[in-house]
């Protein structure tokens, strides 16, 4: 089973609208990552996140995106408006150390009409 | 920049041995992962391996480690319907950053009865 659920598992949304996703860690964790797969395609980075900051970002994660943990528990991806390229299936991943693996969440798919 | 590649598609019959193979070009990379994703499926972590080894073997799975040449391959021993699904290879750089993962193209294991 993963140690982190994702929510919600698809979310249908029109273009221009915010969309909030949201990783939810079993336990405690220190390193959270998103990621995102576009139908048929490489699972590409978008952002590391340890000690409340983004220690890495790549070139997909623009203005438009940003990631918090608001309350220490839950690690939320915000898409400000969101484009028709937007459209693919975001994953979270945590870890503990940098010597551990990273574990996935199932993702959630993203629909941008 | 780091780049993954993987030859797109296998097909094997049941009880065989799979192989699936796995180039990469970083050479600073710590650890290499491989992760099965099933239909519509999250990323489940199979097995990986520590730069410094050249193989492990964790029951069906074998994973040999190339460093010279930057090949990475899995062998699935006895290969079962179940095992059908896209598999991801994937590299980590230990960085300053978050250790982010570069992903393969996805190898799509197909087991014919």
């Amino acid at each position: 089973e993963p140690e982190v659920t994702q929510t919600p598992s698809h979310q249908v949304t029109q273009m221009g609208q915010e969309v909030i996703l949201r990783c939810v860690p079993i336990s405690n964790h220190l390193y959270f990552y998103w990621y995102r797969q576009i139908l048929g395609q490489k699972v590409e980075f978008l952002v590391s996140f340890y000690n409340n900051e983004i220690s890495e970002k790549s070139e997909i994660f623009d203005d438009q995106f940003s990631v918090e943990r608001p309350d220490g528990s839950n690690f939320t991806l915000k898409i400000r408006s969101t484009k028709l390229e937007d459209s693919a299936m975001y994953f979270c991943a945590i870890r503990d150390t940098p010597d551990q693996p990273q574990h996935f969440g199932d993702g959630t798919r993203l629909s941008i009409l | 920049g780091e780049d993954v590649e993987q030859s797109l598609f296998l097909s094997v019959r049941e009880g065989d041995s799979s192989v699936i193979n796995c180039t990469y070009t970083d050479s600073s990379s710590t650890y290499l992962y491989w992760y099965k994703q099933e239909p519509g499926a999250g990323l489940q972590l199979l097995t990986y391996i520590f730069s410094n080894m050249d193989m492990k073997q964790d029951q069906r799975l074998t994973v040999l480690l190339n460093k010279k040449d930057k090949h990475l391959s899995l062998r699935i021993a006895d290969t079962q319907t179940g095992d059908s699904a896209i598999y991801f290879c994937a590299e980590s750089i230990l960085t300053g950053g978050g250790n982010k993962l570069t992903f393969g193209t996805g190898t799509q294991l197909k087991v014919e009865l």
